[in-house]
């Protein structure tokens, strides 16, 4: 059965300062998706970033990018020159690619970060 | 592109009670997903349809817990017989079919049994 692991349950950063959430996966799947998912308080879960497991370059998104190591089944985020609005739960989510399947997202436990001004 | 709407946001209960939550996908969206949530957790699969069909219930779905997607819009999810461990968020997303294709989340229903 597949398994994302966060080991950090909380997180601070300064405000402008860079941060990187940690998390791992198991499972005996040579193709899938996986995903950072941020949800503040109170407001819904909002796609941050995605990675094709088939690809060996790290995603990026503006400030937001990955360290994907697949042998390790790793997958970090990194937030560059946080912001007060990137307080919020993140979560790792991991999904199988192959067509036909569910599309099921497993979600980690999340780790909620805190920025501070 | 209205997102994914939820209905209603929260719900206090009496246990012993039935419970109802709709949720309206992106509009052009044929899969639509159930997922629970409880405090400090992450988001636990429920169930999965691709258009009206049922296509996958997790354990976590007891005999209690039914969902419908009649016409393959909306969906609807009933609790029958609330007990206090069924208080949490639920959970609605929806996605275009296509592995690689996004999944969208609602903003939730708190569903809270006293």
């Amino acid at each position: 059965a597949q398994t994302v692991t966060q080991s950090q349950p909380e997180m601070s950063v300064q405000e402008a300062e860079t941060v990187t959430l940690s998390c791992t996966y198991d499972t005996s799947e040579s193709d899938y998706y996986l995903f950072w998912y941020k949800q503040p308080p109170s407001r819904q879960m909002i796609l941050v970033i995605r990675q094709e497991a088939y690809k060996q370059q790290n995603a990026t998104e503006n400030r937001f990018s990955v360290n994907f190591q697949k042998a390790a089944k790793s997958f970090s985020l990194k937030i560059s020159d946080s912001q007060l609005g990137d307080a919020a739960m993140y979560f790792c989510a991991y999904r199988i690619s192959y067509g036909g399947a569910t599309n099921k997202l497993i979600f980690g436990t999340g780790t909620l970060l805190a920025v501070q001004p | 592109d209205t997102g994914v709407s939820q209905d209603p946001r929260h719900k206090i209960t009496k246990r012993g009670q039935n419970v109802t939550f709709r949720c309206d996908p992106i509009s052009e969206h044929n899969r639509l997903y159930w997922y629970r949530q409880t405090l400090g957790q992450g988001p636990e699969f429920l169930t999965y349809f691709q258009n009206e069909a049922q296509l996958e219930k997790s354990r976590l779905l007891s005999d209690r817990f039914s969902a419908e997607r009649p016409k393959g819009s909306f969906s609807t999810l009933e609790i029958q017989r609330t007990e206090q461990g069924d208080s949490a968020m639920y959970l609605c997303a929806s996605s275009q079919q296509g592995s690689g294709n996004t999944i969208y989340f609602g903003e939730g229903s708190w569903l809270t049994v006293v």
